[in-house]
């Protein structure tokens, strides 16, 4: 069965250091979004990309943050300058593309990766 | 206030018994899911609804539009039901999802 994948499972880095997540959605998909749970908290969305342009961001995902979709297959999120409250599970989901619009399409998840921020 | 409050935040229960989880929403919405979240970490997408019931094995979930309200049920519950689950809604106009905080199960055998 088709999954999300997203790497590294782990990141830690220092802060002011850029990181980058990685995620592949379902290869026929055409909705990508970031989500993210910071320890203990409710999943937060930060934003949802289509037809190669970010599509709607949330006031979390200011201009530390950027994504990007290099080739067919990648999804990527970029914090430029980490910090210590950028430490969180983040969460990548793919859905299906049709007429209809994304929240009511079923939204297939990563396993996250958990970002640690020193 | 938040938009989407679910209980109970904490729920036991031992092997075998029927389960109920609750989801109330203020906003208006387009669909109404419920997510799995394993002690590990990973989501899993368990219905998506936006009137009625659906079913899925041990697993039924209903939603009232009129009372902004859903439910999840689990009959026969199994220590590998153990899991946070969340409930999130999609409004019109917008793309994201809105979550709730999750209720915690633990089945004991």
């Amino acid at each position: 069965e088709p999954e999300v994948t997203q790497t590294p499972s782990h990141q830690v880095t220092q802060m002011g250091q850029e990181v980058i997540l990685r995620c592949v959605p379902i290869s026929n998909h055409l909705y990508f979004y970031w989500y993210r749970q910071i320890l203990g908290q409710k999943v937060e969305f930060l934003v949802s990309f289509y037809n190669n342009e970010i599509s709607e961001k949330s006031e979390i995902f200011d201009d530390q943050f950027s994504v990007e979709r290099p080739d067919g297959s990648n999804f990527t999120l970029k914090i430029r300058s980490t910090k210590l409250e950028d430490s969180a599970m983040y969460f990548c989901a793919s859905s299906e593309g049709d007429f209809r619009l994304p929240p009511s399409l079923e939204q297939y998840f990563g396993p996250g990766t958990r970002l640690t921020v020193t | 206030k938040n938009e989407v409050e679910q209980s109970p935040q904490n729920l036991t229960a031992q092997e075998g018994e029927f389960i109920t989880i609750n989801c109330s929403y203020s906003v208006g919405i387009s669909a109404l899911h419920w997510l799995q979240q394993h002690p590990g970490g990973g989501i899993v997408s368990l219905f998506m609804l936006s009137s009625g019931k659906k079913k899925h094995g041990r697993l039924i979930a209903t939603i009232n539009i009129q009372e902004k309200h859903s439910s999840l049920h689990i009959t026969a519950s199994h220590p590998r039901d153990s899991a946070v689950y969340i409930c999130a809604v999609g409004s019109y106009n917008t793309d994201k999802l809105i979550f709730g905080t999750g209720t915690r199960l633990q089945v004991f055998p």
